[in-house]
């Protein structure tokens, strides 16, 4: 079946760049979504990008997608300790309602 | 325009009492889905509607899960009778159509 396989832990330190990465298996994935969890909260969409894109950049995220190896990573710029957080890749096929989620990174950024 | 908005935000309960979950989408969203979150299993969907009707709730854990959509305001998952091992948060979430999802804050549920 699909699967998105995420690694668990990231640590940073405040002021770098921060790249969580993420592999997917489904190849007629539509849409991929990074969701960002922080503790004892809800998940909040953060970006998406179509499949027929290779990179965007929203700000101090830029997410790049290599639809040939499924590989999508999210670049955090200036990474904050606000930025510390659970960070969820997600997929979808278009005209379908099942999401994928991956297992979530833990991204925990170091004053 | 408010987020998907659940209650109870945290629930204690003790095993055997019967729990209900409750979910508001954003209005005008016509889909919503039941996850649960826990360590071990991670995210898992329960349940998905679409226009107020169940279409795949094959996620569903057991048959002391059950979930309602009255109507396109209001959702409500309930567990009876509740086990330890159904601790988790719940969370609901809704979209407008099926590609972009928002995530309510959470119910969490523990059972002692």
């Amino acid at each position: 079946g699909e699967d998105v396989e995420q690694s668990l832990f990231l640590s940073v330190r405040e002021g770098d760049s921060s790249v969580i990465n993420c592999t997917y298996t489904d190849s007629s994935s539509t849409y991929l979504y990074w969701y960002k969890q922080e503790p004892g909260a809800g998940l909040q969409l953060l970006t998406y990008i179509f499949s027929n894109m290779d990179m965007k950049q929203d700000q101090r995220l830029t997410v790049l997608l290599n639809k040939k190896d499924k590989h999508l990573s999210l670049r955090i710029a200036d990474t904050q300790t606000g930025d510390s957080a659970i960070y969820f890749c997600a997929e979808s096929t278009s005209g379908t309602y099942k999401y994928i989620f991956g297992t979530g990174t833990r991204l925990k950024v170091l004053a | 325009d408010a987020g998907v908005i659940q209650s109870p935000r945290h629930e204690v309960t003790e095993m055997g009492q019967e729990v209900t979950l409750r979910c508001k989408p954003i209005s005008g969203h016509n889909s919503l889905f039941w996850y649960r979150q826990t360590m071990m299993r991670g995210l898992e969907l329960l349940i998905y509607f679409n226009n107020n009707v169940p279409i795949d709730d094959s996620g569903m854990p057991e048959d002391r899960f059950s979930a309602k959509m009255p109507n396109a305001s209001f959702s409500t998952l309930k567990i009876q009778p509740s086990e330890p091992r159904d601790s988790a948060v719940y969370f609901c979430a809704s979209s407008r159509s099926p590609d972009t999802i928002y995530f309510g804050e959470g119910s969490w549920l523990t059972v002692v």
